[in-house]
């Protein structure tokens, strides 16, 4: 069963700075990755999807990139911003074309 | 395209009571789950389908019944609600892409159902 784990839990940071958060998974035979954004008392905003064919994805200030064959993926936010501040979440197929499973996310805060 | 839809956004219930959540979307998309979040539990699969008239269970289904008889609405039931089953309650949809082995793409969440059991 696949099962995912993102570090760490929470993260704060002060405006400007680079920020990494990372996402692992256990089964490998993968197809795509999906990182979300959720802000407090919303629902799940999609932020990248990465095919297993590709080893990075990028959108605006954020670049995700995917080592399928450790079971990793990591999430960069450049020059992070107060407006980044919300719970980051990776998911990935339980196998074959299931639904996702997914982290429990990273809790972010960007201090201005 | 309004999305994904779900309603009530808020609902409290007593012990025993049944009730459906309501979930919509008009993107036309194969695949509808339902999740449920709870605090230190992350998102846990309730039940999906990939298409009309095709459903499945997920990781948590006691408790829960689904049906799928058209593509765009796969509303959830709680048939005899407990307090276990307080929790936010997230539908989402998916295309899946019939050119690479019906794969899903990128998945869309509803806005959420707060659904509290007394």
């Amino acid at each position: 069963k696949q099962e995912v784990t993102q570090i760490p839990a929470a993260l704060s940071v002060p405006e400007g700075e680079n920020l990494v958060l990372n996402c692992s998974f256990t089964d490998s035979a993968i197809y795509n990755l999906q990182w979300f954004r959720q802000d407090p008392g919303k629902g799940l905003t999609s932020l990248l999807l990465i095919q297993s064919s590709q080893r990075e994805q990028t959108s605006g200030r954020l670049n995700a990139s995917l080592d399928k064959s450790s079971g990793r993926s990591t999430l960069y936010i450049a020059a992070s911003q107060p407006g980044d501040s919300a719970t980051y979440l990776c998911a990935v197929p339980n196998s074959g074309n299931t639904p996702l499973v997914f982290g429990k996310g990273t809790r972010l805060s960007v201090i201005a | 395209n309004a999305g994904v839809t779900q309603t009530p956004k808020f609902q409290v219930l007593k012990t025993g009571q049944s009730m459906t959540l309501q979930c919509a979307q008009d993107m036309n998309h194969e695949y509808m789950s339902w999740y449920r979040q709870d605090p230190g539990m992350g998102l846990r699969l309730i039940h999906y389908s990939v298409g009309a008239g095709i459903t499945d269970q997920g990781e948590v289904p006691n408790g829960y019944n689904v049906s799928r008889s058209t593509t765009e609405d796969f509303p959830l039931r709680l048939l005899s609600a407990a307090p276990s089953q307080t929790s936010v309650y997230f539908c989402a949809s998916s295309y899946s892409n019939p050119g690479q082995g019906y794969r899903q793409e990128t998945q869309y969440f509803g806005p959420g159902t707060r659904l509290l059991v007394l």
